[in-house]
């Protein structure tokens, strides 16, 4: 059974720095095909994809956001680490980690609960 | 970028309705097309992945079809539980896009 769960702040400053943290269980993060993705949603609004980290590291980034994100991934302990820097309101929104398999077209399978962040002073 | 084109952005439907709901991208994603469901404050669901599959678990009502640049989910007997937001999104390429969303409301 594959579950994950964001943890991290719930407030965060603008100019701040996010770091939330997926973990998760039922998968290996080591096992070739496997990936763990951050999808975003600010309130009231649509789904937008922020990273992608693999099996074997291999990072994508969503190009417009890319000088403020960081994706790394802690096999022991099954966990994935987001960053986000330099935070701003529109920044404010919830925040997913997904699993993802190359093998079925790198879909997004199985989805954390969200955690929503809001930037604010 | 390839964007997603979602239509319509919502509609209202009766129970045992065909509601179909139509995505398009703007250049060519073979049938690497996802579809999710997402009711209020829940994660998205996998329906459909790879234009048609259906994920394990996931009512056999719901029916993906296309390739290409155009797609479509169909739901071919709504039913009150498909009240929700759907949203498409193409695994293609990176940066991975989704659709804007189409709300189903249950008339």
């Amino acid at each position: 059974q594959i579950t994950l769960k964001e943890s991290g702040p719930t407030l965060v400053k603008p100019t701040q720095t996010l770091t939330l943290t997926c973990t998760f269980s039922g998968f290996s993060l080591s096992t070739s095909g496997v990936g763990v993705g951050w999808i975003r949603q600010p309130p009231g609004k649509a789904l937008e994809w922020l990273a992608l980290i693999y099996w074997n590291d291999d990072k994508r980034y969503s190009p417009s956001l890319k000088s403020r994100l960081t994706i790394t991934k802690d096999t022991s302990k099954n966990q994935v680490v987001f960053t986000m820097t330099n935070m701003d309101p529109v920044d404010t929104a919830t925040y997913y980690c997904a699993h993802s398999l190359t093998v079925v077209g790198r879909c997004f399978d199985y989805w954390g609960q969200g955690t929503l962040v809001t930037v604010s002073s | 970028d390839i964007q997603m084109t979602q239509s319509p952005s919502s509609l209202s439907a009766s129970v045992g309705d065909r509601v179909t709901i139509t995505c398009r991208a703007s250049q060519s994603i073979s049938r690497f097309l996802n579809w999710y469901q997402q009711k209020p404050g829940k994660a998205p669901k996998l329906l459909i992945y790879a234009a048609s599959s259906l994920q394990s678990g996931v009512p056999s009502r719901f029916i993906g079809s296309g390739s290409g640049t155009d797609f479509t989910v169909t739901i071919s007997s709504l039913q009150p539980e498909d009240s929700a937001t759907y949203y498409c999104q193409q695994s293609y390429s990176t940066p991975l896009t989704f659709g804007g969303g189409t709300k189903v409301e249950i008339k």
